[in-house]
């Protein structure tokens, strides 16, 4: 089965840093655009990052600019997101996502949670 | 940014009845290709999101043909008809023409 597994939430303090990890299965990463969205509590979707096929494209939120940093590893079949800086504000779900193009997710993964907090 | 609004925020649905949401963009989503890039996805409690609708009206795999997307420039809708109490949920529009990309609040289905 095509599927997505994200790695790396945790509980960590404002200013801190985390690495979210997302493991692609039974389909090649970098054939695909690949985005992050997350979910803060309660709340409703919101686009985060996003990386090209060739990896040399990126793009980020407003909110997230200067502070995250999206990136892949073929040889591990795996996306990244570096977010640096945390503030209680990113704390979500954080879902990694493959495009089928024009920027519809067609898979989703199960979501890692990151929580900002003292 | 294209700024995405769903009415209404929630519907009570008699189970075999039908739902219709509205999603309106702040600007067109018809590209220069001459398609339109407006998507839906469902999210059921607890679970992550999933695609529904791309590009308007096209349902992705495995989606019933219950669900129908339509719409155009600015105003789309997706309707369910005869809603089962599995499609209890948010549902969410999403434009795919213009970075950053933007969803909607999103409408929670509720049985009634």
């Amino acid at each position: 089965e095509v599927q997505l597994v994200e790695s790396g939430g945790a509980l960590v303090q404002p200013g801190g840093s985390l690495r979210l990890s997302c493991e692609a299965s039974r389909f090649t990463l970098s054939n695909f655009w690949m985005d992050w969205v997350r979910q803060g509590p309660g709340k409703g979707l919101v686009w985060v990052s996003r990386i090209d096929i060739d990896g040399n494209f990126t793009s980020y939120a407003d909110s997230v600019k200067g502070r995250f940093t999206i990136s892949r590893d073929s040889t591990k079949n795996t996306l990244y997101l570096q977010m640096n800086s945390l503030r209680a504000d990113d704390t979500a779900i954080y879902y990694c996502v493959r495009d089928r193009g024009w920027n519809a997710f067609e898979i989703w993964g199960q979501g890692t949670m990151v929580t900002v907090s003292s | 940014e294209i700024v995405l609004t769903q009415t209404p925020l929630s519907l009570s649905v008699t189970p075999g009845q039908s739902a219709s949401i509205s999603c309106k963009s702040s600007q067109s989503l018809l590209y220069y290709n001459g398609n339109t890039y407006l998507h839906w996805y469902f999210q059921k409690p607890g679970q992550s999101p999933q695609l529904l609708i791309y590009e308007v009206s096209k349902r992705f795999s495995g989606v019933p043909d219950r669900f129908s997307g339509s719409g155009s420039g600015t105003d789309f809708t997706l309707d369910i008809s005869r809603v089962e109490a599995e499609e209890v949920g948010v549902y969410y529009c999403a434009q795919g023409i213009q970075l950053p990309l933007t969803f909607g609040g999103g409408t929670k289905v509720e049985i009634k």
